[in-house]
């Protein structure tokens, strides 16, 4: 079936730097745009980046830009964000979700958890 | 960026009864393209989002056709025709008519 599956989140100081995955399956990858998004412990969702199908256009918002850079591997059906100087405010579930067609995000992964501590 | 804000934050009801949650933009949600894409989205305890609506009305597959969205412009509705056990979570509006994409701050939805 349709899945995404986020891994790779962890506890790591401030200033270090940390990369997610978001592995898809039962689909054809590399047809979709795809977005992360986060949530900081009991707070409201929040968009960080998007990737266009083809890996050729790149948005990010601006309290991750210059530190976040998001990418993907079509060959191997599989999302990346590469989060570097990480702060404590980066503190979040971090979901990969899919961007349908017409645009939609349809497909959400579980999440995975990014603590920032010292 | 455009803000987006829901109202009610809170809307405890009661099982059967209808429930409305608003939904106001800061800017028009219409893009270039004539489209206007704004979502909603539950999120039930514990659990990742799950897509409800796109382009302000379209019902995704498999959402229960109590759940309907309406509106134009710079505001947005959700309702649920008759609220269940099952439709407790917090519910967002997003818009992802330009760049930064943004959520609503989430109303809880709670049964009396």
């Amino acid at each position: 079936q349709v899945q995404l599956v986020e891994s790779g989140g962890g506890v790591v100081q401030p200033g270090r730097s940390l990369r997610l995955s978001c592995a898809a399956s039962g689909f054809t990858f590399s047809t979709y745009g795809m977005h992360w998004v986060r949530q900081a412990p009991g707070k409201g969702l929040e968009w960080v980046a998007v990737i266009w199908y083809d890996g050729s256009v790149k948005h990010y918002a601006d309290s991750v830009e210059g530190r976040f850079t998001i990418s993907r591997d079509n060959s191997k059906n599989t999302l990346y964000l590469q989060m570097d100087s990480l702060r404590a405010e980066d503190t979040a579930v971090y979901y990969c979700a899919r961007d349908g067609s017409p645009p939609r995000w349809d497909v959400w992964g579980q999440g995975t958890t990014v603590t920032v501590s010292s | 960026d455009i803000v987006m804000t829901q109202t009610p934050l809170s809307s405890p009801v009661t099982l059967g009864q209808p429930a409305s949650i608003s939904c106001k933009s800061s800017q028009s949600l219409v893009h270039s393209d004539r489209h206007t894409y704004l979502s909603w989205l539950q999120q039930r305890p514990g659990q990742p989002p799950r897509l409800l609506i796109y382009e302000i009305s379209n019902r995704f597959s498999g959402v229960p056709d109590r759940f309907s969205g309406s509106g134009a412009g710079t505001d947005f509705t959700l309702k649920i025709s008759r609220v269940e056990a099952e439709d407790v979570g917090v519910y967002y509006c997003m818009q992802a008519t330009q760049f930064p994409h943004t959520f609503g701050q989430g109303t809880k939805l709670e049964i009396k």
